[in-house]
């Protein structure tokens, strides 16, 4: 079964600065997704960024972009320029491609700006 | 426009009692999720279902039951209350297993059992 490992429980952030958050994930699979989702304090689960492992690119969304790295098995989201509202839990999540496959998550990571 | 819609929002029960949430989504999706979320656990899956009728064990079931009866609709039941299942309870669902489909979600329902 898939796991989905972020190291890091807390972090912090000074505003407008940028902050990476840490992802490992261990698979035997050598297609699959990545998702980062962030959770603030309303608790909805806001997707963030998203990556399919069959590119090589990373994915970019505005402030956030991802480092993605196949043979690592690492997944790593870096926030630039930081702001307030960033602040709120973020879970890094692994989906296979099979058809019957739900979402795995980590167990999240909960961001603090400072400003 | 409601995407994905729990009820109730909040509930307290008793150790024993018993009780369905409801998840109801409008965007004609085939796949449904229940998630707890719990401190330091992340999010964790229960139950899902990819179609109507149909359901499977994800990786915490136990002490839960769930239905898909209609397709916009996923419940889960709790037929004897516990206080390890106090957690926030989260639905989400999509339209397929691929990329292109992220998981919408629910806004979550927090059952605390005393």
């Amino acid at each position: 079964a898939q796991t989905v490992t972020q190291s890091q429980p807390e972090m912090s952030v000074q505003e407008a600065e940028t902050v990476t958050l840490s992802c490992t994930y261990d698979t035997s699979e050598s297609d699959y997704y990545l998702f980062w989702y962030k959770q603030p304090p309303s608790r909805q689960m806001i997707l963030v960024i998203r990556q399919e492992a069959y590119k090589q690119q990373n994915a970019t969304e505005n402030r956030f972009s991802v480092n993605f790295q196949k043979a690592a098995k690492s997944f790593s989201l870096k926030i630039s320029d930081s702001q307030l509202g960033d602040a709120a839990m973020y879970f890094c999540a692994y989906r296979s491609l099979g058809r019957n496959t739900p979402l795995v998550f980590g167990k999240g990571t909960r961001l603090s700006v400072i400003a | 426009n409601a995407g994905v819609t729990q009820t109730p929002k909040f509930r307290v029960l008793k150790t024993g009692q018993s009780m369905t949430l409801l998840c109801a989504q409008d965007m004609n999706h085939e796949y449904m999720y229940w998630y707890r979320q719990d401190p330091g656990m992340g999010l964790r899956l229960i139950h899902y279902s990819v179609g109507e009728g149909t359901t499977a064990k994800g990786e915490v079931p136990d002490g839960y039951n769930v239905s898909r009866l209609k397709k916009q609709n996923f419940l889960l039941g709790l037929e004897s209350a516990a206080p390890s299942q106090t957690s926030v309870y989260f639905c989400a669902s999509s339209y397929s297993a691929g990329e292109n489909s992220p998981l919408h979600f629910g806004n979550g329902t927090r059952l605390t059992v005393t």
